[in-house]
């Protein structure tokens, strides 16, 4: 099956500083990579997603970048503010007409310090 | 309906009893997925189902775990004989794949404390 790795496990950052999540994924097969923001108390949310037939997304302050060939992917965050403060989950799957069962890794908890 | 709902929120159960978690979710989805997370990991696959089937369980899902969507509509989770080491939160997801969305839309889980 899927295994998802996941890397740093904590990353602080200055406000207004990027941050960069790395992920790691064993199944050459999957092509559909999601990235969560769960606060806390609180339920994971779709922040952005990435299928393997694109190497990048962007959405205003968020990025995604794939390597099939490398299979990794990343979560790139710009101009960090104190509300990106959570915990960051990247997820993989093999999706044939949909997303199937997503295999998540560990997380990343994001501290933006003031 | 905005969301995917989950009832209850919380649930303590002595060792030995069973345990059924209900979740709704977004009407539009036809599918709907189980997780599990406990703290400090990422959620864990239990199983989903599309429409009212069942597609795909988790080596997670022992004998004692079983979940239905039995209208394709809501479905129920249920835990038997609980054990101390079910105590996690239970998150219900769905998504429509078809509409060419895949990102799921959780719910705010149900935490089981086994005592």
């Amino acid at each position: 099956g899927e295994n998802v790795e996941q890397h740093p496990s904590t990353l602080s950052v200055q406000e207004g500083d990027s941050a960069v999540i790395k992920c790691t994924y064993s199944d050459s097969a999957s092509n559909y990579f999601p990235w969560y923001k769960q606060e806390l108390g609180k339920r994971p949310q779709l922040i952005i997603d990435i299928r393997s037939n694109v190497g990048e997304k962007k959405d205003q302050r968020i990025a995604v970048t794939l390597n099939k060939t490398a299979k990794h992917f990343s979560l790139h965050i710009t101009e960090t503010q104190p509300e990106d403060s959570a915990v960051y989950f990247c997820a993989a799957t093999y999706s044939g007409g949909g997303a199937d069962g997503l295999t998540f890794g560990k997380g990343t908890h994001l501290i933006i310090q003031p | 309906d905005t969301g995917v709902s989950q009832d209850p929120r919380h649930k303590i159960t002595k060792r030995g009893q069973n345990v059924t978690f209900r979740c709704d979710p977004i009407s539009e989805h036809n599918r709907l997925y189980w997780y599990r997370q406990t703290l400090g990991q990422g959620p864990e696959f239990l199983t989903y189902f599309q429409n009212e089937a069942q597609l795909e369980k988790s080596r997670l899902l022992s004998d004692r775990f079983s979940a239905e969507r039995p209208k394709g509509s809501f479905s129920t989770l249920e835990i038997q004989r609980t054990e101390q080491g079910d105590s996690a939160m239970y998150l219900c997801a769905s998504s429509a794949p078809g509409t060419g969305d895949y990102g799921y839309t959780f719910g705010s889980g149900t935490r089981l404390t086994v005592v």
